[in-house]
C-alpha cells in the first residue's frame, strides 16, 4: 500500500544523545517535510525539501538537520536531544510544493 | 508571516447537532485544504478548495472558500461519534511561496 513510513514509533531518549527519525514514501512525490506538533502549538514546520538534494529551514529549524539524497528518503536529526525537543513527529510528502500532502503515522519522542 | 486562526479550538456537541468551524486570515491564499486528524494518527486530507466562492461537499461535511480567498468554513450537518477529531485547515501561499500554513486546529467532540 503506497503511503508513508516513520521510524520508530516511539522512543525515550536521554538528554544529550543523538537520534534520527526515519521517514521513507512510495509515492514518487518531490517534496517533503518534517513536523512537530505540541499541545496548543498546532503543526510547525521544521525542515523541507522540494526535491531530492535540497532542503530548506521551517519555522523552528535549530536543533535539528536533516538530509535529501533520493526521492524516497527524507531523514531528521537530532544531534544533541534536548528536553524541549519532546514533541509528536510527523513527516509528509507532497507532489509538490503547496499542493495537498500526505503524512506518517508520526513518532512519538520523550527526552529526559 | 501569513496566519491562519481556527475558530472555535474546541467543541463539544451532542449526535445529531450541526456545526460549523472557521478559517480566517488577513492573507490571500492560492488555495486551501481541510485535514482531519485522529488520535495517534497523522492529518488526512479531506478536501482542497481553489476558487474564491467555491463550495464542496463531502457526504455531510460542506466546504466553503471565501469570496477573498482569505477564509473558510466547514459545516457538519447532523454530526456523528465518527466525526470526532482534530479538524485543521492549511493554506497555500500565492507568488513564490507555496508552502502551507497550518492553523492550529479545532478539536471536535461528538458525544452519543
Amino acid at each position: 500500500i503506497a503511503g508513508i513510513t516513520q521510524a520508530p514509533t516511539s522512543q525515550i531518549l536521554a538528554a544529550g544523545r543523538r537520534m534520527t527519525l526515519r521517514c521513507t514514501q512510495d509515492m514518487r512525490h518531490n517534496a517533503m517535510y518534517w513536523y512537530r506538533q505540541d499541545l496548543g502549538l498546532g503543526l510547525r514546520l521544521i525542515h523541507y525539501s522540494n526535491t531530492a538534494g535540497t532542503t530548506g529551514k521551517g519555522e523552528v529549524p535549530d536543533g535539528y538537520s536533516v538530509s535529501r539524497a533520493n526521492t524516497d528518503d527524507f531523514p531528521l536529526t537530532l544531534a544533541s536531544a534536548v528536553p524541549s525537543q519532546t514533541s509528536v513527529y510527523f513527516c509528509a510528502s507532497s507532489q509538490r510544493e503547496g499542493l495537498p500532502q500526505f503524512f506518517g503515522p508520526g513518532t512519538r519522542l520523550t527526552v529526559l | 508571516t501569513q496566519l491562519l486562526e481556527q475558530s472555535p479550538q474546541f467543541l463539544s456537541i451532542q449526535e445529531g447537532e450541526n456545526l460549523t468551524v472557521y478559517c480566517n486570515s488577513s492573507s490571500v491564499f492560492s488555495s486551501l485544504q481541510w485535514y482531519r486528524q485522529e488520535p495517534g494518527e497523522g492529518p488526512v486530507l479531506l478536501v482542497t478548495v481553489v476558487t474564491g466562492g467555491e463550495v464542496k461537499k463531502l457526504k455531510r461535511l460542506t466546504f466553503q472558500f471565501g469570496d477573498a480567498r482569505k477564509d473558510s468554513s466547514l459545516h457538519i450537518t447532523a454530526a456523528q461519534p465518527g466525526d470526532t477529531g482534530l479538524y485543521l485547515c492549511a493554506g497555500a501561499g500565492g507568488g513564490s511561496n507555496y508552502k502551507l500554513t497550518f492553523g492550529k486546529g479545532t478539536l471536535l467532540t461528538v458525544n452519543p
